[in-house]
């Protein structure tokens, strides 16, 4: 049983426009949820999280967006960038469980 | 802070061998997590370890095994190695409580041969 879905296995977006992660979830109990970027040959390094009390999270020029009703997350990458070339991972927890939940990741390509 | 140490970086073994591999998690946490990644494959978790104890165990066959010591390193080791445990096998440190994140280290490439 997935209970965090990245149902798109590959995004090619151009360089300049907006990088566009989806992530959805099954568990209503989760509340916390962050995405994670990884190189090849490479750990996982953190990104951005926001917990359910938010709707919105900014960092620079990475956005996450939350739908609680939809169980629905998003990550917005604005302006796309070369190096933003890699997978992408979303993860969720649960205030009374310490485990994160992963997805399968999300290979982002942006072509210049 | 120092961050998380997975020793060593590449592995080469032989079908039938076995394997550690250790992770220094970052000073202060108490949980430690083992991942394998495969080519085309997201994060696939083999077992958590919080305080000297096997917290959470995912699906994985008994040849892989894991501990943790009181200083919280941990050490994963894989016992008759098979061609199909040729991967990336990542360590996570965290506090081991809700609501925070993983820090992993950069990983052991083991190649079965």
């Amino acid at each position: 049983d997935q209970q965090v879905k990245q149902n798109s296995p590959s995004l090619s977006v151009q360089e300049g426009r907006i990088s566009i992660l989806n992530c959805d979830y099954t568990n209503s109990m989760f509340d916390y949820f962050l995405w994670y970027k990884k190189y090849p040959a490479e750990g996982p390094t953190f990104l951005i999280s926001i917990s359910s009390i938010k709707d919105k999270n900014e960092d620079g020029r990475f956005t996450v967006f939350l739908n609680k009703s939809a169980k629905h997350l998003s990550l917005h990458i604005v302006p796309s960038q070369p190096g933003d070339s890699a997978v992408y991972f979303c993860a969720a927890s649960a205030r009374s469980n310490y485990q994160l939940i992963w997805g399968a990741g999300t290979k982002l390509i942006i072509k210049p | 802070k120092a961050g998380v140490t997975q020793t060593p970086r590449y592995l080469i073994k032989t079908r039938g061998q076995q394997v550690t591999l250790s992770c220094s998690p970052i000073s202060g946490h108490r949980s430690v997590s083992w991942y394998q990644q495969t080519p085309g494959q997201g994060l696939q978790f083999l077992f958590e370890y919080f305080s000297e104890t096997q917290r959470n165990k995912g699906n994985f066959p008994g040849r892989f095994s894991g501990r943790q010591f009181s200083n919280s390193r941990s050490e994963m080791n894989v016992s008759t190695l098979e061609l199909g445990d040729s991967a990336l096998y990542l360590c996570a440190s965290s506090p081991g409580v809700a609501g925070h994140g993983y820090t992993f280290g950069s990983g052991t490439r083991l190649t079965v041969v």
